[in-house]
Order: C-alpha cells, then sequence, then structure tokens
C-alpha cells in the first residue's frame, strides 16, 4: 500500500513564525501536492512537484514556498505565519503514467496560527 | 476551462436504503474522474475513478460511479447504505491532458447515513 507520512497532526504556533510542513511517500511517486481545505471551499493547490528541485505553483502559493530537495520528502513553508494561514494542510503523491494518475494523502496536518 | 460540481452540500439518507451522490463536470477532451472519501480528521481516499472503458465502475467499500458523458455525469452510488458510509465525499477530475497529473476537486459532499 502506498504510504504518505505527514510531521504534524496539530500544530498550533504564532502569528509570524516560520513554520515547515513535512511530507514524505513510500512509493517512489514522482508527483507530490500540496493542498489546503478549508469548510466549503473544497480542496484549493497550493504548490505541487513532478521532480526532485521542481515546482510549481498551484491556485494559492502567495505566502508559501515549497522544498523538494529528495524524491520522497515535499515541504510546505510558511514563511510568516498569518491567522487567515489556519487551515487543514493536507499532502498527496501520485505516479506518471497512464491510467495511473489517482493521488494518494497523507492523514493532514491541522494548522492553528494564532 | 475544466471544473467539476457537486451540487449538494449534504445528502442524507436512511440505512439500508440506496444512495446516490451527484458529479457534473466540464472539460476538453476525454475526462479521466475519481471519487475520494474522507472520514473526519483525515486524509483523502480513493474510492475509484473512470479512465475508459465501461461506464459503471465498481471501487472499495462497495461503491460504485457511472460515467455519462452525454449529461457530463459521474454520480457515486451504493445500493444500500451503511451508517458507517457517513463522510465527506469528494468528486475530482484531471486538469488538462499536459498538466502533470493535477487535479480539479468539487466543494465536497456531506453524506449523513441515519440509522
Amino acid at each position: 500500500d502506498v504510504k504518505v507520512t505527514q510531521s504534524s497532526r496539530y500544530l498550533v504556533k504564532r502569528t509570524g513564525e516560520k513554520v515547515f510542513l513535512e511530507c514524505v511517500q513510500d512509493m517512489d511517486h514522482e508527483n507530490m501536492f500540496w493542498y489546503r481545505q478549508d469548510p466549503g471551499l473544497g480542496l484549493r493547490l497550493i504548490y505541487f512537484s513532478y521532480d526532485v528541485k521542481m515546482k510549481e505553483k498551484g491556485d494559492i502559493p502567495e505566502g508559501y514556498s515549497v522544498s523538494r530537495e529528495k524524491k520522497e520528502r515535499f515541504s510546505l513553508i510558511l514563511e510568516s505565519a498569518s491567522t487567515n494561514q489556519t487551515s487543514m494542510y493536507l499532502c498527496a503523491s501520485s505516479e506518471t503514467g497512464t491510467g495511473r494518475v489517482e493521488q494518494y494523502f497523507g492523514p493532514g496536518t491541522r494548522l492553528t496560527v494564532t | 476551462a475544466q471544473s467539476v460540481a457537486q451540487p449538494e452540500d449534504q445528502v442524507n439518507v436512511a440505512e439500508g436504503n440506496p444512495l446516490t451522490v451527484k458529479c457534473t463536470y466540464s472539460v476538453s477532451g476525454n475526462p479521466y474522474l475519481f471519487w475520494y472519501v474522507q472520514y473526519p480528521n483525515r486524509g483523502l481516499q480513493f474510492l475509484l475513478k473512470y479512465i475508459t472503458g465501461d461506464n459503471l465502475v465498481k471501487g472499495s467499500y462497495g461503491f460504485e460511479a457511472e460515467f455519462n458523458k452525454s449529461q457530463t455525469s459521474f454520480h457515486l452510488k451504493k445500493p444500500s447504505a451503511l451508517v458507517s458510509d457517513s463522510a465527506l465525499y469528494f468528486c475530482a477530475v484531471r486538469d488538462r491532458p499536459d498538466s502533470n497529473y493535477q487535479l480539479i476537486w468539487g466543494a465536497g459532499t456531506k453524506l449523513i447515513i441515519k440509522p
């Protein structure tokens, strides 16, 4: 089974702090994604990566950055956390290949910024 | 533009009755369609997908979905609902064929199964 793990289930940070969210997948997937999930808004893509050191902005990249130094690990960075970044953050991974495009998700990190 | 819609915020069904969660889409070209389920305070779990072939797709936990090209729909169904099916359900469609496999997500439908 594909396993995607996230470093924390719950996180509380103060406004202005730098926050790191880590994601690791164990299936050698090429693609990795960071989403935020807010009630009524579904999933919104922040960034994704299709290869090591490669990244592309999603729909809502402002206030976030990412790092992918190794294939299995994809980090989301909040440079200066703000209260409007309080949310559930979901990491996902997927293969590259026709018909094998479903994404596999980690358990999520619920971040509260006070 | 590619889009996916889940017209119902919430669906209520009595245990043992059939359930349907609706999804419609708008894409250029042939769609790749997906259903996911999210239990409280958990990540999303993949249920099933349609890529090509038979319009009726079977997935996990007894769920199935029917691809209808003329109605641009991909409704999720189950013949007999269980209380444990209560969760948040998301429909998704692959973005453009050259999009590095990004998905576009519906807003989600909360399914409540009453005993």
